[in-house]
């Protein structure tokens, strides 16, 4: 079945960087889009960017330009997004999606909690 | 950057009941529209897409309807699981963004 499994929680200090990577299976992992989406505790949901895992185009949301990165390594199936410069505010679980449009299936989401 | 507006923000019902979820869009969007279910402590669910096409698997109570700027989701006969979150996105334009969430709770 297709699936995305995301990388296990991560605790770091303000002004780090974390990498979260997302593994797909069931499916051509470069037929298809990858999203990254955020949601801090008890908020919404917030759309970070995508990566076209073929060309590795992207695209970013104007609020993380420049502190986040997409990257994807096809030779095992997996996706990667890394926020540079952490701050408390960055705390929340976030999940990748697969699609261009409606995003189906999600990753299982991996919290990342910003704290001195 | 398109603005998603759902409403209510939360919403009390039982067993059985029929409720509209409202989305409005801050412009047109045809019908690029899809909604998602999340529950607590797990990923968002596709429940529909292209604003009224049913995401295979997911049940028939759950039906979507609208173009341009107005969409509605409607569970026609609540059950138990369905009391969860619900979304609204759009995927007319980049970035893509989400409506602020529907909290359905049991009365």
């Amino acid at each position: 079945q297709v699936q995305l499994v995301q990388s296990g929680a991560e605790v770091k200090k303000p002004g780090a960087s974390v990498k979260v990577s997302c593994k797909a299976s069931g499916y051509t992992f470069t037929s298809y889009d990858i999203n990254w989406v955020r949601q801090a505790t008890g908020q919404g949901l917030e759309w970070m960017g995508w990566m076209n895992p073929n060309s590795g185009n992207t695209g970013y949301a104007q609020k993380f330009q420049g502190r986040v990165t997409m990257t994807r390594n096809t030779s095992i199936s997996t996706a990667y997004m890394e926020l540079s410069s952490l701050r408390s505010e960055d705390t929340a679980v976030y999940y990748c999606a697969r699609g261009r449009a409606r995003l189906d299936p999600w990753g299982q989401g991996t919290l990342v909690t910003v704290s001195s | 950057a398109i603005r998603m507006t759902q409403s209510p923000s939360s919403l009390s019902a039982s067993t059985g009941d029929r409720v509209t979820i409202t989305c409005r869009a801050s412009q047109g969007i045809s019908s690029y529209l899809a909604w998602y279910q999340q529950k607590p402590g797990k990923a968002p669910k596709l429940l529909i897409y292209a604003a009224s096409t049913l995401q295979s698997g997911v049940p028939s109570r759950f039906s979507g309807s609208g173009s341009g700027t107005d969409f509605t989701l409607t569970i026609s006969c609540l059950q138990s699981e369905d009391f969860a979150t619900y979304y609204c996105q759009q995927y007319y334009s980049y970035p893509r963004s989400f409506g602020q969430g529907t909290k359905l709770e049991i009365k």
